[in-house]
């Protein structure tokens, strides 16, 4: 089975510039999880979706980030403008519930860097 | 706030030794906690889940287990290989919500 895609891999912007980025989940897996990595930390929740309603967005900095996932498949995560502490590797993972037991999936992230 | 701490930040050992890595967690209301991997530039393979009713779990040379009243878990690598070679990652959920709290990891390299 295909796993969770991401693109862009990179991303290199200038402060206060938009960004956004895609992924796509595995097929079929109702909940999406995007997570923010900073470098040497573990991964944070932004916001989590069941199909394509949102269920956890408590630590998603809503000025400035916007997430959607308008069909229940796909889902794009934008800054808009962007920080330099915004600097981080963002995961996107899939799961087929949001039950604890679910395994998550996650794609090999986008790397953003901002100058 | 759930804290979660791994402890060391980095390993280094020679191939064939057995080793522990250590992850520690301020609350114990946790409904599971998972180990992940983390190769470079890569997203997160999880490893094991135990349950907040399970005290460890086992898979191949992977052992995990877990003592939910002194907030502490400890991943079990036994005979290590240079394939070894990543960042592990603990994380927790609560039983208050579905949100993963993750650890800062620790860097493991297996020297051949």
């Amino acid at each position: 089975e295909a796993g969770v895609a991401q693109s862009p891999r990179y991303k290199i912007i200038e402060k206060r510039q938009s960004v956004a980025f895609w992924c796509n989940p595995i097929s079929g897996h109702a909940t999406l999880y995007w997570y923010q990595q900073i470098l040497g930390q573990g991964p944070k929740l932004l916001i989590q979706f069941q199909n394509n309603g949102v269920v956890d967005d408590s630590q998603l900095p809503k000025d400035r980030f916007s997430a959607e996932r308008l069909k229940g498949v796909d889902s794009t995560l934008k800054i808009q403008p962007a920080k330099l502490e915004d600097s981080a590797v963002y995961l996107c993972a899939s799961s087929t519930g949001t039950g604890m037991y679910q395994p998550q999936h996650f794609g090999d992230g986008t790397r953003l860097s901002i100058l | 706030k759930q804290e979660v701490t791994q402890i060391p930040a980095a390993l280094s050992v020679p191939e064939g030794e057995n080793l522990v890595l250590n992850c520690s967690f301020t609350d114990s209301a946790i409904y599971n906690l998972q180990w992940f991997r983390q190769d470079p530039g890569k997203g997160l393979t999880s490893l094991l889940l135990i349950q907040s009713s399970q005290r460890e779990q086992t898979s191949g040379r992977l052992n995990a287990s877990l003592d939910k009243s002194s907030g502490r878990s400890t991943l079990y690598i036994a005979a290590s290989q240079p394939g070894d070679s990543a960042t592990y990652l603990c994380a927790v959920s609560l039983n208050t919500g579905n949100q993963f709290y993750f650890g800062t990891g620790t860097s493991l390299t297996v020297i051949p």
